[in-house]
C-alpha cells in the first residue's frame, strides 16, 4: 500500500516569513496529492490539491510543488499570517487517501 | 450546501461497551469514507463505501469494527466490544465521485475508551 512521510512534524515561523513542509510517497500508482488543514476543535478542510500531471499550482499565498519521478511534494506558504497556525497533513491517492503524520504550524505574531 | 455531520462529537465509554458512531454525507455524495486518527499518529483509511456497497475495507482493525450504510445515504460505524487502543478521533468523508474527487470530512467524533 502508500506510505506516506511528512517533514517536519512542527514548524515555528515568524509571522511574515514562509513555512514550507515536505513529503515523500512511496505508490507510483497515486495520481492525486491534496493538502488539509486543521485547526484546533475543526475538522480538515481541503486547501489546495495537485494532479500528476501538473508541477505546480498555487493559490494566492499557497503553492504547491510535485516530482513524480522522485515522489515528493511540497506545501509553500508565504507571507504567513497567524490565522495559518494549525496542522497540516499531506495525502497521496489513487482513490483512498494515505495521510502524512501531519506538521504542526505555529506562526509566531 | 450542508457539510459532512458525524455523531456524537465526543463519547467516552468502558473497555468492553458497544459504541456507535454515525455519520451523514454531503447529499449527492455517493463515495463515503471512514478514517480514524489515534493520538499523534496520522490519519488512517478505515473502509470506503460506493452507495451502500463497501468497496474497500482493507483499513478496519479487526472483526470488532462494523460499518454499515443501509440505503447509501447514512453510515454507522459500531465497535463491539471497545478495546483501549479503539481510541482516537474518526472521521468520514464524502465526495461525489471516487478516484480523485475531492473528499469533504466530517469534525469527527473523539472516542475515550477507559
Amino acid at each position: 500500500g502508500e506510505n506516506v512521510e511528512q517533514h517536519p512534524s512542527t514548524l515555528s515561523v515568524q509571522e511574515g516569513d514562509s513555512a514550507v513542509i515536505k513529503c515523500t510517497y512511496s505508490d507510483s500508482a497515486s495520481n492525486y496529492f491534496p493538502w488539509y488543514k486543521q485547526e484546533l476543535g475543526k475538522r480538515p478542510q481541503l486547501i489546495i490539491d495537485i494532479r500528476s500531471n501538473v508541477g505546480e499550482k498555487k493559490d494566492q499565498r499557497i503553492a504547491v510543488t510535485l516530482n513524480k519521478t522522485a515522489k515528493h511534494f511540497s506545501l509553500h506558504i508565504t507571507e504567513t499570517q497567524p490565522e495559518d497556525s494549525a496542522v497540516y497533513f499531506c495525502a497521496a491517492t489513487d482513490y483512498k487517501l494515505s495521510f502524512g503524520a501531519g506538521t504542526t504550524v505555529t506562526v509566531r505574531a | 450546501e450542508a457539510g459532512v455531520t458525524q455523531f456524537p462529537s465526543h463519547s467516552v465509554i468502558e473497555k468492553g461497551q458497544t459504541v456507535t458512531l454515525r455519520c451523514d454525507p454531503i447529499s449527492g455524495h455517493d463515495n463515503l469514507y471512514w478514517y480514524r486518527r489515534v493520538m499523534g499518529k496520522e490519519i488512517k483509511f478505515l473502509l470506503h463505501f460506493v452507495k451502500e456497497s463497501k468497496q474497500d475495507e482493507s483499513g478496519m482493525p479487526n472483526n470488532r469494527f462494523l460499518a454499515e450504510r443501509t440505503g447509501g445515504t447514512y453510515s454507522t460505524l459500531k465497535v463491539q466490544p471497545a478495546e483501549l487502543e479503539d481510541s482516537g478521533v474518526y472521521f468520514c468523508a464524502s465526495s461525489r465521485s471516487g478516484s480523485t474527487d475531492t473528499q469533504y470530512f466530517g469534525p469527527g467524533t473523539r472516542l475515550t475508551v477507559l
